[in-house]
Formats: C-alpha cells, sequence, structure tokens
C-alpha cells in the first residue's frame, strides 16, 4: 500500500522562527510532490508543488525533496500566526495520476505570538 | 479567475437516501477529482474525470459514481447513504494536461442521520 506519513504534531514554534515540517513516502516511484495548507473548518489549499531532487524556494516557503531518502520536507520562514494551521503532505505514487493524489494525515502547527 | 465551486456547502440527509453534489472546475481547467475528507481516514481519493470519462477511481464502493459534463462541471453521487459516508467532500480542479497541481473547492459537508 502507498502510504504517505506526516508526524501529527502538534508543532509549536514561536513567531519569526523557522518551522520545519516532514513527510516520507512509501512509494520510491512517485514523481510528483504537493504541500497543501488547511485552516481549520476550511479546504486544503495549494501551497507549493515540487518535481524534482533539491530545494524549490517561494516566498517565505521553502519546499525539499530527496528521492533517495523518500523525503520531502517544508520549511517556513519568519512564522507568522497566520501560519498556524494543519500542512498537508501529498504525493502522486508512481503510475500517474491513477490513484489520484494520496495524502499524508497532517501536521498540525501552531505559531506562538 | 474564480476558483473551484461548489453546491451545497452544507447538506444533512437520512441513512438510506441518496445525494447529488455538484462541483464546477476552475475555467480552462478539464480535469475534476473528488476526495473525501473524514477525522479518522483524512482525505482520500474518490474519482477523477477527465473530457467526461472518468480515468481514475479509488477504493469506494460502488455507490460512489460520479460524471462530468462537456463543460468540465462534475457531479458525484452516494446511494443508500450510510452513517459513515458523514464527511466533508472537496472537489479539486487541475489542467489535466501532464501537471497533477490540484485546486480544491470549499467542499460540502455532508451529514447522515
Amino acid at each position: 500500500q502507498k502510504e504517505v506519513e506526516q508526524n501529527s504534531g502538534p508543532l509549536s514554534v514561536p513567531e519569526g522562527a523557522i518551522a520545519s515540517l516532514n513527510c516520507t513516502y512509501s512509494d520510491r516511484g512517485s514523481q510528483s510532490f504537493f504541500w497543501y495548507r488547511q485552516y481549520s473548518g476550511k479546504s486544503p489549499e495549494l501551497i507549493m508543488s515540487i518535481y524534482s531532487n533539491g530545494d524549490k524556494e517561494d516566498g517565505r516557503f521553502t519546499a525539499q525533496l530527496n528521492k533517495a531518502s523518500q523525503y520531502v520536507s517544508l520549511l517556513i520562514r519568519d512564522s507568522q500566526p497566520s501560519d498556524s494551521a494543519t500542512y498537508l503532505c501529498a504525493v502522486i505514487p508512481s503510475g500517474g495520476g491513477a490513484d489520484g493524489l494520496t495524502f499524508g494525515k497532517g501536521t498540525h502547527l501552531i505559531i506562538q505570538p | 479567475k474564480a476558483g473551484v465551486t461548489q453546491t451545497p456547502r452544507y447538506l444533512i440527509k437520512t441513512r438510506g437516501q441518496q445525494v447529488t453534489l455538484s462541483c464546477s472546475p476552475i475555467s480552462g481547467h478539464r480535469s475534476v477529482s473528488w476526495y473525501q475528507q473524514t477525522p479518522g481516514q483524512g482525505l482520500q481519493f474518490l474519482f477523477e474525470y477527465f473530457s467526461e470519462t472518468q480515468r481514475n477511481k479509488g477504493n469506494f464502493p460502488g455507490r460512489f459514481s460520479g460524471r462530468q459534463f462537456s463543460n468540465s462541471r462534475s457531479e458525484m453521487n452516494v446511494s443508500t447513504l450510510e452513517l459513515g459516508d458523514s464527511a466533508l467532500y472537496l472537489c479539486a480542479s487541475s489542467l489535466g494536461q501532464a501537471t497533477y497541481e490540484q485546486y480544491f473547492g470549499p467542499g460540502t459537508r455532508l451529514t447522515v442521520t
């Protein structure tokens, strides 16, 4: 079974610090990786996509992918209280989109003012 | 550009009834995917439609079905509702052309009593 694992948290980070969110996946053939942010009572919002090994930066967000270790992470710099949410890691397993996006259960992030 | 819209936003049904949910994708997006989100199971893939054809299907019983129209709008139907079908049903759209970046609508909260 193709799985995506995340620490459920809560992960508590002081305002202004770097929040580091981690995700591992079981399907070595996975090619596409995404981070979604979900506020309580809202739907997931796409914040980052990454397809190749290395880092991808977008504003305060950096996604990191290591396919050899089957590991993807999201760094949030200068964390703000508005970043408090559940962060979902999602993967397209091998076989393309046949199984849709496979989601982790999410990490609950709390930014403490 | 308008986002993904879903109707209705909230729905209360009785066990044994059937329900139809609607989704309008972002203009120009031809792929629509449906997901079920529950506290216990997280986000799970139901099915994907592209150009009026079901392209992929998740591991859900046949009571869950869907269709897509020529304007890319999609409907999802659940027949013979069970208590366990209570969930947030999310629709996501994507270009569908060699990209898996999916954008979610606000969801339909279904409660089965």
